[in-house]
């Protein structure tokens, strides 16, 4: 079955600084996967994808096979990033989609 | 375009009670799915529909949660009997093809049982 992990459940940074959320997964076949994030008071929505290999609010993240691992990255946090990140895959025939258990970030002033 | 509309956006109920949660996925959407995400929690699929026909229920429990989408457009989450443990967010997405697109979330119905 596939898995998700978040290790970690709050990661708190101040302005400026680099920023890592790490995601993990599991899964016998070839994942597709994606992160979310949720900011104050909205909906649930989607930040990248690791087909589209790009960069979107300065985020970037990696497809690591060998490493079954899909962080999310910024090298300079900015306040507004304050949010929850979900880590998703989307696995098998009829792609079902399996989200981890969320980071909160904090970005101090 | 209309995102994912949800109702009722809150409800408080008894538990033994039931209740129903609506949703009108964004016009065009085959996949339609139901999220339950417990405070804390990420969110755990419920159900999966592509049109009318089931994908994936394998997480619902079946003993008192039902969800239907006859005409492959909105659909209905029910609860029948709530316990203490369903309090919880109930989300509705849609996405326009099995996973080659992206899955849009309604804002949520949050649930607690008294």
């Amino acid at each position: 079955a596939q898995r998700v992990t978040q290790p970690e459940k709050l990661l708190s940074v101040f302005k400026g600084a680099p920023v890592e959320l790490k995601c993990n997964y599991s899964y016998s076949g070839s994942p597709e996967l994606f992160w979310y994030v949720q900011y104050s008071r909205q909906r649930l929505q989607l930040l990248l994808r690791h087909i589209s290999r790009e960069s979107i609010k300065g985020f970037t993240a990696d497809l690591n096979k060998g490493e079954t691992s899909f962080h999310l990255k910024k090298p300079f946090a900015q306040e507004e990033d304050s949010a929850m990140y979900y880590c998703a895959l989307l696995s098998g025939g009829s792609y079902i989609p399996t989200f981890g258990r969320g980071t909160s970030l904090i970005v101090h002033p | 375009e209309a995102g994912v509309a949800q109702s009722p956006r809150y409800k408080i109920i008894e538990k033994r009670q039931s209740v129903a949660f609506w949703c009108n996925p964004i016009s065009g959407h085959a996949t339609l799915y139901w999220y339950q995400q417990i405070l804390g929690q990420g969110p755990k699929l419920l159900i999966q529909f592509q049109n009318n026909g089931v994908v994936d229920d394998s997480q619902l429990p079946k003993d008192r949660f039902s969800a239907e989408r006859l005409k492959g457009v909105d659909s209905t989450l029910k609860i029948q009997p709530a316990k203490l443990e369903d309090s919880a967010v109930y989300l509705c997405a849609s996405s326009g093809n099995r996973g080659g697109n992206t899955i849009y979330f309604g804002e949520g119905s949050w649930l607690t049982v008294v």
